[in-house]
């Protein structure tokens, strides 16, 4: 089977840095994705992994390890609008499926 | 530049009830994918339609049928309606090719009675 593991709650000031970890076990691995999604809204993609390392976009970067299953995303000056739900998504062996965690939902503090 | 667009935004139905939920892709994009979202849970996937014909399939029951049109929208089907079908219903349209980034159109959050 496929199995994403997020942090359920995380919580952090603004001007803070915080690390969302996500362990995955999945059958294929053809990349990994991080979405953002506020309540109510659709996800929004914020970034792309298929290779080992770190991928920098901005306040955004996400790291990739496909040996240990692991991978995290760094969000860095937060502010109060980050306060949102933080997904991330494996697609397995195959083109298009995507297997989503729960996802980690990210309050920001004044 | 059109992003995903969803219709409607908002449906109430009763049990036993048929719904039909409709998606138009991003603009250049040919690939639509499917995806049910209970309360607090991660997006699960439905199906994916490519050239018209349904390219993959998650574990949902035959209740749930989808189309694909030759400009690329989509309808998604749901028959014989369930209180657990309440549900934020997602598409995502993406390129078919080596990254297949989808996005996210804003969803039909789906009230079943």
């Amino acid at each position: 089977g496929q199995n994403i593991d997020q942090p359920t709650e995380m919580t952090a000031t603004e001007g803070a840095i915080v690390q969302i970890n996500c362990t995955y076990q999945t059958s294929g691995f053809n990349g990994l994705f991080w979405y953002q999604q506020h309540a109510g809204e659709a996800p929004t993609f914020l970034s792309y992994n298929v290779l080992d390392g770190l991928e920098e976009k901005g306040r955004f970067s996400s790291f990739l390890s496909r040996s240990k299953g692991y991978s995290y995303l760094l969000l860095k000056e937060l502010q109060m609008k980050d306060s949102a739900s933080y997904l991330c998504a494996v697609r397995g062996s195959t083109l298009g499926r995507l297997y989503f965690g729960r996802g980690t939902q990210l309050t920001v503090w004044p | 530049d059109a992003g995903v667009t969803q219709s409607p935004t908002h449906l109430i139905k009763t049990r036993g009830q048929q719904v039909t939920l409709r998606c138009s892709p991003k603009s250049g994009h040919d690939t639509v994918s499917w995806y049910q979202q209970a309360l607090g849970q991660g997006p699960q996937f439905i199906f994916q339609y490519y050239e018209e014909e349904e390219r993959q399939r998650g574990n949902f029951p035959d209740r749930f049928s989808g189309h694909q049109f030759p400009n690329y929208s989509s309808e998604l089907n749901v028959n014989a309606l369930l209180l657990g079908d309440s549900a934020l219903y997602l598409c995502a349209s993406s390129l078919r090719g080596s990254t297949d980034t989808q996005y996210f159109g804003p969803g039909t959050r789906l009230t079943v009675l």
